[in-house]
């Protein structure tokens, strides 16, 4: 299953809302998940199975969708929210695969 | 605290070898699934290999099945990769994941990685 994300770049400024995509080639099942990742940094799991925030995420992070559409959301833009995201699914097991990422960036 | 530490990474000819691993601790080891994801520099994230809690499931990415081999040793909290005919394009940064409760294709737990860099 092959994952797009959209923007690519998206240029925003702290307390702005941020809202990117995450499309899957055939249904993923809810089977979604986001991560941040800071530049030199590891990755951090944010969301799950669509719309569940991992253990210590702030509530500012929201997911949705269904089939093959989803958004991550970030209601207000924090400083340290400046990073690149990445969608991955499971549903295709034991295939797991990532999108792309969309960097979002300080406006 | 859950850490993840990985190491063995370096610089190695096209068509060598390398072995990788991960120590763990915080907590119990055996009672999870593991990976490892690698990240080539300035691309993307690429799952490469998991391993079931006791290493009865073995799955790969097909651009690595034949060459890598994952395996672990719960005895002593550890993943390896065993890596061989190296390539260019296996260059990058590779962690060490754990994944999120008992859904195994879930990443929920980072190493901070170690770099692989493959010379031609």
């Amino acid at each position: 299953i092959v994952l797009t994300q959209s923007p690519a770049t998206l240029s925003l400024s702290p307390g702005e809302r941020a809202t990117l995509s995450c499309r899957a080639s055939q249904s993923v099942h809810n089977y979604l998940a986001w991560y941040q990742q800071i530049p030199g940094q590891a990755p951090r799991l944010l969301i799950y199975d669509t719309s569940y925030r991992a253990a210590g995420i702030p509530v500012r992070f929201s997911g949705s969708g269904s089939g093959t559409d989803y958004t991550l959301t970030i209601s207000s833009l924090e400083p340290e929210d400046f990073a690149v995201y990445y969608c991955q699914q499971r549903s295709s097991w034991p295939g797991l695969t990532f999108g792309g990422g969309t960097k979002v960036e300080i406006k | 605290e859950v850490q993840l530490v990985e190491s063995g990474g370096g610089l190695v000819r096209r068509g060598g070898s390398l072995r990788l691993a991960c120590t763990t601790s915080g907590f119990t080891f055996s009672r999870y699934w593991m990976n490892w994801v690698r990240q080539a520099p300035g691309k993307g994230l690429e799952w490469v290999a998991n391993i079931k809690e006791d290493g009865s499931e073995i799955n790969y990415v097909d651009s690595v099945k034949g060459r890598f081999t994952i395996f672990r040793d719960n005895a002593k909290n550890s993943m390896y990769l065993q890596m061989s005919s190296l390539r260019a394009e296996d260059t990058a940064v590779y962690y060490c994941v754990r994944a999120w409760g008992a859904a195994a294709g879930i990443f929920g737990y980072w190493g901070q990685g170690t770099l692989v860099t493959v010379s031609s």
